[in-house]
């Protein structure tokens, strides 16, 4: 069974740009998860999409969003790049109940010049 | 005080030796206990997952639970080389509700041969 996939895996962007990053689940998994890893804050929750449905959000500014596709890939955008964005950032895919594993993919590393 | 508490102190050990590694939390109504491994510019692995309070063993690991002093502890036996990462806590339940995962900072463990 393959894995969830990201991509790109990596991106380079400079200040005031936009990006939009894309997440394909396990086949069969329902629940697309996003955070983002920093070496100073850890992995933080972004948000949730089951059912093409934002389910969770998390403490991000709006500049963060994101959409679930019928087949249930999902993406990610974020306008307005600032320096602080720079991040991995990693999907995670999941059956449906919160009581399902959650499975991570390989992250996209952005770099905001 | 943040949810979810891991020392993020590096860790070096002999090959062979038992890494122990812990979190605390503060959120009494987490119900579902995870452990990842995380390799350099990898995604995050699940290793071990459990529900409420007890031991689970695969393997040469052992995750513990204690919610009544809301404790968690990952034990890794006959330490290789190969195990040489970042180890990461995470649970989920309670407010949070559905997928939404909290997170410790993780704890990079170097295994010397």
């Amino acid at each position: 069974k393959a894995g969830v996939t990201q991509t790109p895996r990596y991106l380079i962007k400079t200040r005031g740009q936009q990006v939009t990053l894309s997440c394909s689940p396990i086949s069969g998994h329902r629940s697309v998860s996003w955070y983002q890893q920093t070496p100073g804050q850890g992995l933080q929750f972004l948000f949730e999409y089951f059912s093409e449905t934002q389910r969770n959000k998390g403490n991000f500014p709006g500049r963060f969003s994101g959409r679930q596709f019928s087949n249930s890939r999902s993406e990610m955008n974020v306008s307005t790049l600032e320096l602080g964005d720079s991040a991995l950032y990693l999907c995670a895919s999941s059956r449906s109940t919160s009581t399902d594993t959650q499975y991570f993919g390989p992250g996209t590393r952005l770099t905001v010049l | 005080q943040k949810e979810v508490e891991q020392d993020p102190g590096p860790l070096s050990v002999p090959e062979g030796a038992i890494v122990s590694l812990n979190c605390t939390y503060s959120n009494s109504a987490f119900q579902y206990f995870m452990w990842y491994r995380q390799y350099s510019r990898k995604g995050p692995e699940l290793l071990m997952y459990t529900y409420s309070s007890g031991n689970k063993e695969d393997g040469r690991f052992t995750a513990q639970v204690d919610k009544s002093s809301k404790y968690i502890s990952l034990f890794i036996r006959d330490s290789q080389p190969s195990d040489s990462a970042t180890y990461l806590c995470a649970m989920k339940g309670g407010d949070y509700g559905n997928n939404r995962l909290a997170f410790g900072k993780g704890n990079q463990v170097v295994v010397i041969p």
